[in-house]
């Protein structure tokens, strides 16, 4: 079965801090990935989706970037945090044929940029 | 383009009251709906999904909604509400190959 591992599950970090929040999937091969970012009292904002390797697209100009070094992997990266950065970051993925029928998320992070 | 609309940011019910939790949608193409929960510090679950066939939809939790293309709706019911239900829910629209175009969002609050 496909399972959706995201890490951390909490971080505090430091205003100019970089950044790395790490997403892997297991048990699919070449699915659609996604980050969203859901500031407290807002609903879900699109960051960025691939479709497969190297293949970026990004949804929002920010201090935030996106790459897929690998075929299940998708890390959201920031050299320089912002206060602005902080909030829930979810990872998610789809199959990638079709119609998207379901889309699996994982567990999120919580950032803190204090 | 493709459009989520959900009625009411926060939603209260009294323990044992029927949950309606609005969903209305704009759509190009031949919709997939979908409902998702999101508990607190947690992830998004799929509660239920429509894509072809039935329009009344039975998910998890004694959840169910109907499509109404007439009415470009997709609500969420559950008769009987339980403090367990207390959450977010997110109605969303498949746009294409490659994206869910998500609604805002509507916290579900339990009285007992």
């Amino acid at each position: 079965s496909q399972t959706i591992h995201q890490w951390p599950a909490t971080l505090v970090q430091p205003v100019g801090s970089p950044l790395s929040l790490e997403c892997t999937v297991e048990g699919t091969s070449n699915p659609n990935l996604y980050w969203y970012r859901q500031a407290a009292g807002r609903g879900l904002q699109l960051l960025f989706y691939s479709v497969g390797i190297g293949q970026i697209s990004s949804e929002v100009p920010q201090n935030l970037s996106a790459s897929r070094p690998q075929d299940r992997q998708f890390i959201l990266s920031s050299k320089k945090l912002l206060l602005s950065d902080s909030g829930f970051y979810l990872c998610a993925w789809s199959a990638s044929w079709g119609q998207i029928t379901e889309a699996f998320f994982g567990q999120g992070t919580r950032l803190t940029v204090v | 383009a493709q459009s989520v609309t959900q009625l009411g940011s926060h939603v209260s019910v009294s323990e044992g009251a029927l949950v309606l939790l609005r969903c209305n949608y704009s759509s190009s193409v031949p919709p997939y709906l979908f409902w998702y929960v999101q508990y607190p510090n947690q992830g998004l679950q799929l509660l239920l999904k429509y894509t072809t066939g039935a329009t009344l939809v039975k998910g998890i939790n004694g959840f169910e909604a109907e499509f109404k293309k007439s009415e470009t709706s997709f609500h969420l019911t559950k008769p009987s509400a339980h403090m367990s239900d207390a959450a977010e829910y997110f109605c969303a629209v498949s746009d294409s190959n490659y994206q869910l175009i998500w609604g805002a969002g509507t916290k579900l609050i339990i009285k007992p």
